[in-house]
């Protein structure tokens, strides 16, 4: 049973470049979320998606925005990408909208030069 | 605001002994916290979860313990391996219409000496 996947694992854009960075959950998951998780911090929440819907979102621009596809994965999009951005970017599955078992993928380590 | 804070930064412990990482958290409304372990490089990895109704729960070498009075969690590990070593997180989830949604803490590093 795979767990959470996400690709690609390491990403090296240019400032004002766009990125797309993909993620598989886990068998049985309907609930994707992304974090950003800067050097030395927590992971930060960025949005929820559910039901091919952003149902939850957090603190961040409109620069950031995401996809879910009907077969559960999910895209994760940032434009206009600052040097700021550069940051482990996760993926957690979980099943429905309930707080329940969260799982992440090794997430995508995403440098801005 | 909504928080979730460590007391300790680092923790550093002889191999064989137990392991203590504290937590406080700040919305009183929340009834679900997860303990994650995070290893260089790589995605952080669910050791256990606990809901409010409870105020202790254990696992495979693992206990949480729960103090709603006081909004504090703990983890324990029993007879910490070298392989403990790592950043334990810990994370609270909102609740009511924000299920799913999780509040991480700074991190605390266990560093284990064999």
């Amino acid at each position: 049973d795979a767990g959470v996947t996400q690709s690609p694992t390491h990403l090296i854009k240019t400032r004002g470049q766009q990125v797309t960075l993909r993620c598989s959950p886990k068998s049985g998951h309907d609930t994707v979320s992304w974090y950003q998780q800067a050097l030395g911090q927590g992971p930060q929440f960025i949005f929820q998606y559910y039901e091919e819907e952003e149902r939850q979102r957090g603190n961040f621009p409109d620069r950031f925005s995401g996809h879910q596809f009907p077969n559960y994965s999910s895209e994760l999009n940032v434009n206009a990408l600052l040097l700021g951005d550069s940051a482990l970017y996760l993926c957690a599955s979980s099943w429905g909208l309930a707080d329940t078992e969260a799982f992440f993928g090794q997430g995508t380590r995403l440098t801005v030069v | 605001g909504e928080s979730v804070g460590l007391h300790l930064p680092t923790l550093s412990v002889q191999e064989g002994d137990n392991s203590i990482i504290n937590c406080a958290y700040s919305n009183s409304a929340s009834d679900y916290f997860i303990w994650y372990k995070q290893e260089s490089g790589k995605g952080p990895q669910f050791i256990i979860d606990i809901r409010s109704n409870m105020d202790k729960r254990q696992g495979q070498r693992v206990t949480v313990l729960l103090n709603k009075t006081v909004k504090h969690l703990s983890l324990q590990i029993a007879a910490t391996q070298p392989g403990d070593s790592a950043v334990y997180f810990c994370a609270e989830g909102m609740g009511n219409n924000q299920g799913g949604k999780l509040i991480f803490g700074q991190g605390t590093e266990l560093s284990v000496k064999p």
